[in-house]
């Protein structure tokens, strides 16, 4: 069972109210993901570190912002958010496990902007 | 431009038959495949997975099948059962491009009682 875990599960809030969606795991993952995914469409990597200080963009442009201050946490802002951003977010975590990687999800965060 | 690519937007089976799912990809530099399972609402969990260096993997009802010279990969689910009920995701990735899944867009699967 993975140890990865996403808070909070489902949240509404209003536009132009900042939020931060919470991700952990304690697997002592180097590498974390998050990825955005709208209902019947695929998963989209909008951000990804390979550990503590390194933080990159990915193949979706997203207007939040990550950090990575611990190996195991790794959380994702909103400064203002908008009803486009609507959508569930998915954080993962990653080792690298011989010539592949097994990445293991959170359960997600909904997210609908009023 | 899509790399991983899964053309059927879903799939109904009746249980105990065979529930085949299929996946392309473009990207040459891929070496490791993997298919994860989602239900709604939930994060998708890790199923089965295959390296670039064999054509088949096994666990249980569940095998992926990799056919390099035609860039495709397929599951294959017997028998299925409706707890089978799900969306499942193929996903790639490239030890060159730091081991970064690059995932399809999905195949809803109905295993019908």
């Amino acid at each position: 069972e993975a140890d990865i875990y996403q808070t909070p599960r489902y949240l509404v809030i209003g536009t132009g109210k900042k939020i931060t969606l919470e991700c952990s795991q304690t697997m002592g993952h180097d590498k974390m993901y998050w990825y955005q995914q709208d209902p019947g469409m695929e998963l989209h990597l909008i951000h990804y570190s390979y550990g503590v200080n390194s933080t990159e963009k990915g193949d979706l442009s997203s207007e939040s912002t990550v950090s990575r201050i611990r190996t195991e946490h790794f959380p994702l802002t909103l400064e203002s958010a908008r009803p486009s951003h609507t959508s569930q977010y998915l954080c993962a975590s990653s080792a690298f496990k011989g010539k592949g990687t097994e990445a293991f999800f959170g359960q997600g965060t909904r997210l609908t902007v009023v | 431009d899509q790399q991983v690519k899964q053309n059927s937007p879903s799939l109904s089976v009746q249980e105990g038959r065979i529930s085949i799912l299929n996946c392309d990809y473009t990207n040459s530099m891929f070496d490791y495949f993997l298919w994860y399972k989602k239900y709604p609402a939930e994060g998708p969990t890790f199923l089965i997975s295959i390296s670039s260096i064999k054509d088949k993997n096994e666990d249980g009802r569940f095998t992926v099948f990799l056919n390099k010279s035609a860039k495709h990969l397929s599951l294959h689910i017997v028998p299925s059962q409706p707890g089978d009920s799900a969306v499942y995701f193929c996903a790639a990735s490239a030890n060159n491009a730091g081991n970064m899944l690059t995932f399809g867009g999905g195949t809803r699967l109905m295993v019908k009682p």
